[in-house]
C-alpha cells in the first residue's frame, strides 16, 4: 500500500459551496498530481507540482486551484463548487528523479447537486 | 488529443486465459507504465518500461514495447478472478514529468 492519503473519499455538497480535497504523502516525493477521472473513463491532468511553491496546470482545463506550501500536502480547492465539478479526483505523487511510477491515494468521489 | 488509445475498450475471458490489451499513443517517449484500477479506486503500478527496451516481465505479465509504431501491449497470463479490474496505460513524453493516460481497458476474468 503506498503512503498517499485523501480526505474525505466521498463528498456531497450543494451548488456554490468552496470545498478543499486533501492529499498527503509521506514518502518525501517531491512531485505531485491532481487528476480528475469520470466512471470509467480516463484519467486527465488538472494540476502538478514538482516541489514547494511550483504549481502547473495541467492538460485538462480546470475551475480548481493547488498549493503546495508543504512537501507532504498538495490540498486542491474549488472556490465555487458547482454540478459539472461531479467527477473523481485522484491524488499522486512519485520520485524527483526521473519519470518514474506514480502512487496513487484512493481518491475523493465528489458529488455537486 | 493527447491521450492514449487503448483497445480492446473491454474484455471478458475465462479463469486461465491469457489476457492480452494494447496502447497506442502520439508523442516521443521515456518510457510506458501499466497501471491497474479496481472499481474506480486509486491505481496501482504494475510494470514499466523504457523507450529503449523491447519487452520486459513480471511475474504473470509481459510488456512489448514498439516505439517506431507507437505502441505497446500488456499480457496477463493464466489469468484469476482477482484481475478482474481495468487496465490503464500511460507515456511519460520526453522532456516532461507528467504522465498521459490512455482510455483503458476493461477486463472481466469469469471463475
Amino acid at each position: 500500500e503506498a503512503d498517499i492519503y485523501q480526505t474525505p473519499r466521498y463528498l456531497v455538497i450543494g451548488t456554490g459551496k468552496k470545498i478543499t480535497l486533501e492529499c498527503s504523502q509521506t514518502m518525501g516525493h517531491d512531485k505531485m498530481y491532481w487528476y480528475q477521472q469520470d466512471p470509467g473513463m480516463e484519467l486527465h491532468l488538472i494540476h502538478y507540482s514538482y516541489g514547494v511553491n511550483s504549481t502547473e496546470k495541467g492538460d485538462l482545463s480546470s475551475e480548481s486551484t493547488v498549493s503546495r506550501i508543504r512537501t507532504e500536502h498538495f490540498p486542491l480547492t474549488l472556490e465555487s463548487a458547482r454540478p459539472s465539478h461531479t467527477s473523481q479526483y485522484l491524488c499522486a505523487s512519485s520520485e524527483r528523479q526521473g519519470p518514474y511510477e506514480q502512487y496513487f491515494g484512493p481518491g475523493t468521489r465528489l458529488t455537486v447537486t | 488529443s493527447q491521450q492514449g488509445e487503448e483497445d480492446p475498450q473491454a474484455l471478458s475471458i475465462q479463469e486461465g486465459e491469457n489476457a492480452t490489451m494494447n496502447c497506442s499513443y502520439k508523442t516521443s517517449i521515456n518510457n510506458l507504465q501499466w497501471y491497474r484500477q479496481n472499481s474506480g479506486r486509486g491505481l496501482v503500478h504494475l510494470i514499466l518500461i523504457r523507450s529503449n527496451e523491447r519487452e520486459k516481465h513480471s511475474g504473470r505479465l509481459r510488456v512489448t514495447l514498439d516505439t517506431s509504431k507507437k505502441s505497446s501491449s500488456l499480457l496477463i497470463t493464466a489469468s484469476r478472478a482477482a484481475d478482474t479490474a481495468s487496465y490503464f496505460c500511460a507515456t511519460s513524453p520526453w522532456g516532461t514529468y507528467k504522465y498521459i493516460f490512455g482510455t483503458g481497458t476493461r477486463l472481466k476474468v469469469l471463475a
